[in-house]
């Protein structure tokens, strides 16, 4: 199957700061990108869609100028979550659609620990 | 919102099949049905997807019922390696939303 590279794998950071997650698909161009967010023992919650050279879309609920997402290349989506609290600590998921038909391939994840 | 029902957890004895079923009752003629597993602090796992016939690929089958308001993900020959959370996705366009899933354990 097709390969999802997300990094990092796992961050700490003061309460305040940025923290940049990337998410890249390795041997294959994925037009359309996708992040998750995902507290413990909860389901994977869309967080928005991210196209390559558009914006992305944000699911309701879900703070844009926090939560910023850019998409530069048909292989690398960046998520940067902004000043972020301690209520942002989670477990972040980006996926890329895949060469067969609506296939979602996933990275590995990325634990973001706010203190 | 998601749109299937799935069982919360469901146990397995290892070696035996696993069959985790999900009901998608407001499926709508050109959706998909998209099987994915979650193994404890990692990214989901593709593992088999169908539109109206059964699937069979190494790692699984699917049985899609004939008016495709439910299905049947079968893992032939469950391992403690196939411990996970399996989750059941209907899409059409690619914006896949995750229900609650499955918690399959498979004992020893």
């Amino acid at each position: 199957g097709a390969v999802v590279s997300q990094h990092p794998s796992w961050v700490i950071c003061k309460s305040g700061t940025s923290v940049k997650i990337e998410c890249r698909s390795l041997d294959f161009q994925a037009t359309t990108m996708f992040w998750y967010r995902q507290f413990p023992k909860q389901s994977l919650m869309l967080m928005a869609t991210s196209n390559e050279g558009s914006k992305a879309t944000y699911e309701q609920g879900v703070e844009k100028d926090k939560f910023l997402i850019n998409h530069a290349s048909l292989t690398l989506s960046t998520l940067t979550v902004t000043s972020a609290h301690p209520e942002d600590s989670s477990f972040y998921i980006c996926s890329a659609g895949g060469r067969a038909l609506n296939i979602q391939y996933f990275g590995a994840g990325t634990r973001l620990s706010v203190l | 919102d998601a749109k299937t029902t799935q069982p919360p957890s469901m146990d397995c004895a290892e070696g035996r099949a696993a069959n985790l079923p999900c009901n998608h009752s407001t499926i709508s003629g050109n959706e998909y049905v998209y099987w994915y597993r979650q193994i404890h602090s990692q990214g989901p796992q593709y593992i088999i997807h169908g539109l109206k016939n059964n699937e069979t690929n190494e790692m699984a089958s699917l049985i899609i019922t004939e008016d495709r308001k439910s299905s049947t993900l079968i893992l032939p020959h469950a391992t403690l390696r196939d411990t996970a959370v399996y989750y059941c996705i209907v899409d059409n366009n690619n914006d896949m939303r995750f229900g609650a899933g499955t918690r399959l354990t498979v004992k020893p």
